[in-house]
């Protein structure tokens, strides 16, 4: 287990089509994170688990997002009814006790709409 | 919600000056300022952070100072290297929340 693992890496997607990406945290991480990061910009929170427990989401994440983590591994993240203001890049971390522990990053799913 | 504010946008110094990026916040109830370091096409990867019951945090050559009444932060880089070159975003998090609300980033280039 060497990281955050994320997939795709790269996602190019017509509007109006779903899209679902993959995150895998470090295995031993009960925290996890995704952020969504546009050019120029710091990350942006979206939302936050703790085991399969979603806790916190921001305002960023609109009835279109939705995010599971069932189990309490791995988390997707589906963006229905993509717009072109949903290409960005999107990352997710993990932490073993939460923010102040730190975060590592995995290397985001870079999503481009068309 | 949160707002964080970082300056200046770029920063360029010779190698081997100091470097110095400023952040305010918004929030008086942020107790967690983290720094993070991102090199071009990488992840993002804490380089420092700092808790309000803290004034002044170093390690090596890096380190934080907090001012809680005039509500900003700063990161200190001395002695820079080549290797320091990156965008540099300052975070902080407010009460007991687990996310984290992040300034825009500085691009810190190292002259040779």
């Amino acid at each position: 287990d060497t990281g955050v693992s994320q997939d795709p890496r790269h996602k190019i997607t017509k509007r109006g089509q779903n899209v679902t990406f993959r995150c895998d945290p470090i295995s031993e991480h009960n925290r996890l994170y995704w952020y969504r990061q546009t050019l120029g910009q710091g990350p942006e929170f979206l939302t936050y688990f703790q085991n399969e427990a979603q806790l916190e989401k921001s305002r960023l994440l609109s009835d279109r997002f939705s995010a599971e983590r069932p189990k309490g591994s791995f988390s997707t993240l589906e963006i229905q009814r993509t717009e072109q203001g949903d290409s960005a890049m999107y990352l997710c971390a993990s932490s073993s006790r939460g923010v102040t522990n730190g975060y590592t990053f995995g290397s985001g799913t870079r999503l481009t709409v068309v | 919600g949160e707002n964080v504010e970082q300056h200046p946008s770029t920063l360029s110094v010779q190698e081997g000056d100091s470097a110095v990026i400023k952040c305010t916040y918004s929030d008086s109830a942020s107790n967690y300022f983290p720094w993070y370091k991102q090199e071009l096409g990488k992840r993002p990867q804490l380089i420092i952070d700092i808790r309000s019951n803290v004034g002044e945090k170093k390690d090596q050559r890096i380190a934080v100072t907090l001012n809680k009444t005039a509500k900003h932060f700063s990161l200190h880089i001395t002695e820079t290297q080549p290797e320091d070159s990156a965008v540099y975003f300052c975070a902080a998090r407010s009460g007991g929340a687990d996310g984290l609300t992040f300034g825009k980033g500085t691009h810190l280039i190292i002259q040779p």
